[in-house]
């Protein structure tokens, strides 16, 4: 069974950057051809999807964050990570990370997240 | 980006009742909706995959069905633990976009 578990500040001061990590457990994150992401969700419960970081370590992020983002991983501990720099309050969230899989229709692979960790909550207050 | 709208923001609905969602993608992104569960504690689970593909462990009441732009999340019959947060998310293009989530509450 895969897991994955957040583990966050909990507290970040406005500017300064905000890390959180997601530890991997079951399932090997160079495993092809998964993908492992971050989402958030704000107060008012909107979801952001905010990146990924490939079996094979590359990136992709959403343009909205993509000045103050960055998603790293290491292979040796199975866990990746997330850093968002120059914080505000707007940042404030419940940060998750979840596991990208496919469905192969015959044709074309198609995505979706089946996997989620329980989330982290990140306030961003002075 | 494409831009999800999920009706209704609020749905109270009866033990045993059958109610549906709605998702309304603001261009088409052919059949490339997924739909999440997200429980009080704020655990999340997928549901539906591309559509209508029931995710493994996920109950037969639930069903996915839609088509271009307009895509619907049913359950057939409510039960206790149907009551949460439900979001559609598209995976047409990126960026990911995920509805604006509806409540399914108890009446």
């Amino acid at each position: 069974q895969v897991n994955l578990q957040e583990s966050g500040p909990g507290i970040v001061k406005p500017s300064q950057p905000l890390s959180v990590t997601c530890s991997v457990t079951g399932y090997s994150i160079t495993t092809s051809y998964y993908y492992w992401n971050w989402i958030r969700k704000f107060p008012g419960n909107k979801l952001e999807w905010m990146g990924y970081i490939s079996y094979d370590g590359s990136i992709y992020y959403n343009p909205s964050l993509k000045s103050r983002i960055s998603i790293t991983r290491d292979t040796s501990k199975n866990q990746f990570f997330l850093q968002l720099n120059t914080v505000t309050t707007e940042d404030t969230a419940v940060y998750y990370c979840a596991r990208d899989s496919y469905y192969y229709d015959g044709t074309y692979p198609h995505w979706y997240f089946d996997f989620w960790g329980p989330g982290t909550m990140v306030t961003v207050s002075s | 980006d494409i831009q999800m709208t999920q009706s209704p923001s609020s749905l109270p609905a009866s033990l045993g009742e059958r109610v549906t969602i709605s998702c309304r993608a603001s261009q088409g992104i052919s059949n490339n909706l997924n739909w999440y569960q997200q429980k009080p504690d704020g655990t999340i689970k997928p549901l539906i995959y591309y559509t209508s593909n029931l995710q493994s462990g996920v109950p037969s009441r639930f069903s996915g069905s839609g088509s271009g732009t307009d895509y619907s999340l049913t359950i057939s019959s409510l039960e206790p633990e149907d009551f949460a947060m439900y979001y559609c998310q598209q995976d047409a293009s990126f960026p990911r976009t995920f509805g604006g989530g509806t409540k399914l509450e108890l009446k």
